[in-house]
């Protein structure tokens, strides 16, 4: 089945820095999905992406499906401390998350 | 309430015995999902559904059973608890393939 990495494992990062994250797959996908999960709570959903090249934005967060399909990328702006948590990324089609990314800001 | 609840929120269990954890859904989603996260891993599929009746396995669904008589609820059965079932169990439902709403997790402790 599909096999989905993401890079880093863990970060840590300073209270206003920009963070790139990334999420690579073994199978061409036809839709990104990216969650992020608060400590003690379920994930919740931050941008959905549906076409390659395709290039999203929700708030300080933007997403972007790779051109191979085999890839996106994750970005957020001027990180701030509620940014804290788990990243990941899943492939709607078969509803199985990456690893995911843990992000820590330091005030 | 409205939305997706799971029930109970923490369990602790002797090995061997069966445990059910439930989940309950009020949007009439098609899908839905269990889930478990160990700590140091991501999120495991472990059943999910897309209609009533209908059930299929994900990536990790030995030593579970589940069932959806309902649209609303999707109850998953431990039928013989290990240690290696300790875990946070996490329920989600969907209305397409894209975005899941998920519960608060149920934590269980199987000793």
């Amino acid at each position: 089945g599909q096999q989905l990495n993401q890079s880093p494992q863990s970060m840590f990062i300073q209270e206003g820095e920009d963070v790139s994250m990334n999420c690579t797959s073994s199978s061409i996908f036809n839709t990104w999905l990216w969650y992020k999960q608060d400590p003690g709570e379920g994930p919740v959903l931050l941008i959905a992406l549906y076409k390659a090249g395709e290039l999203t934005s929700n708030g300080r967060l933007t997403a972007q499906f790779g051109i191979t399909r085999k890839d996106s990328f994750l970005n957020i702006s001027a990180s701030i401390p509620s940014d804290v948590g788990i990243y990941f990324c899943m492939y709607g089609q078969n509803f199985v998350f990456g690893p995911g990314t843990r992000l820590s800001v330091l005030p | 309430d409205a939305g997706i609840t799971q029930s109970p929120r923490y369990k602790i269990t002797e090995t061997g015995r069966q445990v059910t954890l439930m989940c309950h859904q009020t949007w009439s989603h098609s899908y839905m999902f269990w889930y478990r996260q160990d700590l140091g891993h991501g999120l495991r599929l472990i059943y999910y559904s897309a209609a009533a009746d209908i059930t299929d396995k994900g990536e990790v669904p030995d030593g579970y059973v589940v069932s959806r008589s309902k649209t609303e609820n999707f109850p998953l059965t431990l039928e013989s608890a290990t240690r290696s079932q300790t875990s946070v169990y996490f329920c989600a439902s969907s209305e397409n393939r894209d975005q899941a709403f998920f519960g608060q997790g149920t934590r269980l402790t199987v000793v």
